[in-house]
């Protein structure tokens, strides 16, 4: 089964300044992607950054990087300089052809922006 | 459209109703995807169509559910005989054919009194 785990229910983090989102995953699978969706109060689902398994570099969007850990299956986005308007729910999300096409998502970050 | 809408944004319903959720996906987007989203919790498959047939179905909860998607374009998803346990936000996405991102909606907040 493929799973994946977010263990931090809760960030707070101080404007301009950058924080680390955890996400660990579990799979059998060689050929997958990974996501970072965000979810504003809005309930809008946004995708902030993805990865390609088969990609060693990883991938950046901006402020937005991640740090891709294959061996150990992990995959962290950090965001610098973070505004107000990052305040949002963070999803890791997994998807692999192999398993059908369909989004597997952690349980979620709640990250607060604070001025 | 420019998204992937969802209608209606809001449905309140009684035990033991029948409901159905609506989802237009982006225009010639020939994948569509319905996820459910309890409180506080992260989105859960239910299902996948490829064109008009459901190509996965395996993470409706039971026979009370069913969807579909008749000229591969608008789907329905469809709750019979709700229980209080089925609410949550239902959240549809699209994408195009074999490519990974998939593109969400607003959801529809379901609640079932």
């Amino acid at each position: 089964a493929q799973t994946v785990t977010q263990s931090q229910p809760e960030m707070s983090v101080q404007e301009a300044e950058t924080v680390t989102l955890s996400c660990t995953y579990d799979t059998s699978e060689n050929n997958y992607y990974l996501f970072w969706y965000k979810q504003p109060p809005s309930r809008q689902m946004i995708l902030v950054i993805r990865q390609e398994a088969y990609k060693q570099q990883n991938a950046t969007e901006n402020r937005f990087s991640v740090n891709f850990q294959k061996a150990a299956k992990s995959f962290s986005l950090k965001i610098s300089d973070s505004q107000l308007g990052d305040t949002a729910m963070y999803f890791c999300a997994f998807i692999s052809m192999e398993y059908g096409n369909k989004l597997v998502f952690g349980a979620g970050t709640i990250l607060r922006v604070k001025s | 459209g420019a998204g992937v809408s969802q209608t209606p944004s809001n449905k309140v319903t009684e035990k033991g109703k029948y409901v159905e959720l609506r989802c237009d996906p982006i225009s010639g987007h020939t994948a569509l995807y319905w996820y459910r989203q309890s409180l506080g919790q992260g989105p859960e498959f239910l299902i996948y169509f490829q064109g008009t047939g459901a190509a996965d179905d395996s993470g409706l909860p039971n026979d009370r559910f069913f969807a579909v998607r008749p000229e591969g374009s608008v789907s329905t998803l469809k709750i019979q005989r709700t229980e209080r346990g089925d609410s949550a936000v239902y959240l549809c996405a699209s994408s195009l054919l074999l490519d990974n991102e998939q593109f969400f909606g607003p959801g529809t907040r379901l609640t079932v009194l």
